[in-house]
């Protein structure tokens, strides 16, 4: 099956320090990908949704300046939490949508996540 | 808006008993349905899907029937094993809009015991 790449699985960083989070579909073209938080033992909640080449939207309640989206190409989505603080503290976990999956299938494939601890 | 709702767990079972995870969702249009499988400290996995009513979805050994008439999509296996201990996620996808964002249930802790 396809193959999404998140890199790294674990950060620890200062507060206020930037970290940057990457997404890639390996063998697959991807115009959208997804980034979700979750929380221990809850669900995951949408964060944003990741256009290639343009703006991406985010949900209700996201800081776009907080979380700064990059879809450069359509294998490749960044997410980079810019000033981090504790309460940033979390996994995120990035998918794509492989867009051969046509209107009805909507086939979603996941990375292993990122553990952040901001300290 | 859309939902999800799912069975709380956490859920414990002895190996090869019978598993069922119930799950029921609220939608507008004709959504596509599907069961994911998170291992612990690993992304989700895509386990099974079903696009339109009365699809049955399938994957080692574990099914489920998109039924319209109860907006359910229940996750069963006839026999679990203790490799299938897992955080299981019911989700749906819209029908409509170019992005074809999922919304999750809370998901269901399952622990098989050997």
């Amino acid at each position: 099956g396809a193959v999404v790449s998140q890199h790294p699985s674990w950060v620890i960083c200062k507060s206020g320090t930037s970290v940057k989070i990457e997404c890639r579909s390996l063998d697959f073209q991807a115009t959208t990908m997804f980034w979700y938080r979750q929380f221990p033992k809850q669900s995951l909640m949408l964060m944003a949704t990741s256009n290639e080449g343009s703006k991406a939207t985010y949900e209700q309640g996201v800081e776009k300046d907080k979380f700064l989206i990059n879809h450069a190409s359509l294998t490749l989505s960044t997410l980079t939490v810019t000033s981090a603080h504790p309460e940033d503290s979390s996994f995120y976990i990035c998918s794509a949508r492989d867009q051969t999956s046509g209107i009805y299938q909507n086939i979603q494939y996941f990375g292993a996540g990122t553990r952040l601890s901001v300290l | 808006g859309n939902s999800v709702t799912q069975m709380e767990g956490p859920v414990t079972l002895s190996e090869e008993a019978f598993l069922t995870i119930n799950c029921t969702y609220t939608a507008t249009g004709y959504p596509s349905l599907f069961w994911y499988v998170q291992y612990p400290g690993e992304g989700l996995q895509l386990l099974l899907k079903a696009t339109k009513a009365d699809d049955k979805g399938s994957n080692k050994g574990f099914e489920a029937t998109y039924r319209k008439e109860t907006t359910s999509f229940h996750l069963e296996k006839g026999s679990v094993q203790v490799s299938d201990s897992a955080v299981y996620f019911c989700a749906l996808s819209r029908s409509s809009g170019s992005a074809r964002q999922l919304t999750f249930g809370s998901g269901t802790q399952l622990t098989v015991l050997p």
